[in-house]
């Protein structure tokens, strides 16, 4: 069974341009999450999509988006990128929302860095 | 508050010993899954072992073991037989209450295993 994949794996930006990023969940995962990961911050949550809708939201400005399609594939949309936004951004799947015990699996990360 | 706390920065054990990497957890709902995941420098955040709330018994996967001490707050993972590939950061993570939540991480254990 395939993993989560996101693309593109590196990304390189200039401040004030947007980036999209994508992320396809393991096949029969219905949920995604989005992560970032700097040095300074650790691991923080961005928003998680179920069904085509955002279901959690994470402390972030208005300038990260996201979206879910109907085969459960995700992106993920940075407007107005600024130097602060270089970090690691992690998607990760899982089949539902329905316990905290289910277990998440993430993709391999798209590293985006922002000049 | 921190909601999981992961006390060391890193640390060193040497190949074929074993070795536990702390982890605390804040939390005052009864029913929350505990995650660890192992990040290599690639960047890839990969799934190790879950230990659920009401769990009875510690669980186990492989090497990996999860020392579950539910009145002390802590779930610390144990890995034995240390081999090179260890070599990598290690979080744990916590999702509380309903599957609804997202995963909150700790800061991370950077292990450096020595041949």
């Amino acid at each position: 069974k395939a993993g989560v994949t996101q693309t593109p794996r590196y990304l390189i930006k200039t401040r004030g341009q947007q980036v999209t990023l994508s992320c396809s969940p393991i096949s029969g995962h219905r949920s995604v999450s989005w992560y970032q990961q700097t040095p300074g911050q650790g691991l923080q949550f961005l928003f998680e999509y179920f069904s085509e809708t955002q279901r959690n939201k994470g402390n972030f400005p208005g300038r990260f988006s996201g979206r879910q399609f109907s085969n459960s594939r995700s992106e993920m949309n940075v407007s107005t990128l600024e130097l602060g936004d270089s970090a690691l951004y992690l998607c990760a799947s899982r089949r539902g929302l329905g316990q905290a015990q289910e277990t998440q699996y993430f993709g391999p990360g798209t590293r985006l860095l922002v000049l | 508050a921190q909601k999981i706390t992961q006390t060391q920065p890193g640390m060193f054990v040497q190949e074929k010993e074993a070795v536990t990497l702390d982890c605390t957890y804040d939390t005052s709902d009864p029913s929350y899954g505990l995650f660890w995941y192992k990040q290599p420098s690639s960047g890839e955040m990969i799934f190790l072992i879950y230990q659920g709330s009401y769990d009875q018994q510690n669980a186990t996967e492989g090497r990996y073991s999860l020392n579950f001490q539910k009145a002390r707050k802590s779930a610390n993972l144990v890995i034995s037989a240390s081999q090179l590939g260890d070599s990598a950061m290690y979080f744990c993570a916590m999702r509380e209450g309903t599957g609804r939540r997202a995963l909150t991480f700790g800061s991370g254990t950077r292990l450096q295993v020595q041949p």
